[in-house]
């Protein structure tokens, strides 16, 4: 069956360093996959999108990668901020662009 | 521009009572969809409208569940009668519809069924 997974532990990181959050599919061919932020009590925001014929994807200090081969997705925020505290949602875009389906997120804290 | 709205922001409801979600999409947004997030699970697909017409409601658990979205704007979720495991947070997002459009949630409607 198809299956997205999402570290749903907590990510713990220091201020000022590199988070890298990962996301693994089984079972899908997506076109194209998307990464969303949650705040608490809030909906997802979207921000970034990848191709499934792009490697590598920014967006100021986000940093998207999408490997076909690997059906992994890496998520990379540099220089974190407390305020990049939220939980990151990765979302598969496949056989047509009307379903989406996401993994459950990963919790990253960004420690002062 | 404004956001997806919904409405209620909370709702607690007693097992076997009815209960209607309401969702405003961004103006101009024909793509509206219904996603709900039970504690601890992902945000699981329920269905998805293109104008007033229901692309794909592959997701919608059981008959219990009533979605509708006149004229192509506002729609409803309704849920008769609600049932213990209906509790969770339902999201709308709503979307341009062009390839690699992005969904643009409201803030949900967190239910719970005592």
């Amino acid at each position: 069956s198809q299956k997205i997974e999402q570290n749903s532990e907590a990510l713990n990181i220091q201020e000022g360093k590199t988070a890298t959050l990962t996301c693994n599919y089984t079972n899908y061919s997506p076109a194209y996959l998307q990464w969303y932020r949650q705040d608490p009590g809030r909906g997802p925001v979207f921000l970034l999108l990848i191709r499934e014929n792009e490697k590598e994807k920014r967006k100021e200090r986000l940093k998207v990668t999408f490997d076909t081969t690997l059906k992994q997705s890496l998520f990379h925020i540099t220089a974190s901020q407390p305020a990049d505290s939220a939980t990151y949602l990765c979302a598969l875009f496949s056989g047509g662009y009307q379903k989406v389906t996401f993994g459950i997120g990963t919790k990253l804290q960004v420690i002062p | 521009e404004a956001g997806v709205t919904q409405f209620p922001s909370h709702s607690v409801i007693e097992k076997g009572q009815t209960v209607t979600l309401r969702c405003d999409p961004i103006s101009g947004h024909d793509n509206l969809y219904w996603y709900r997030r039970v504690m601890g699970k992902e945000i699981k697909f329920l269905l998805h409208f293109v104008k007033e017409s229901k692309q794909d409601e592959s997701g919608m658990p059981n008959n219990r569940f009533l979605a509708e979205r006149t004229g192509g704007t506002y729609s409803t979720l309704k849920v008769q009668p609600a049932e213990l495991e209906d509790s969770g947070v339902y999201f709308c997002a709503s979307s341009l519809g062009r390839e690699h459009s992005p969904l643009h949630f409201g803030n949900g409607t967190r239910l719970t069924v005592t």
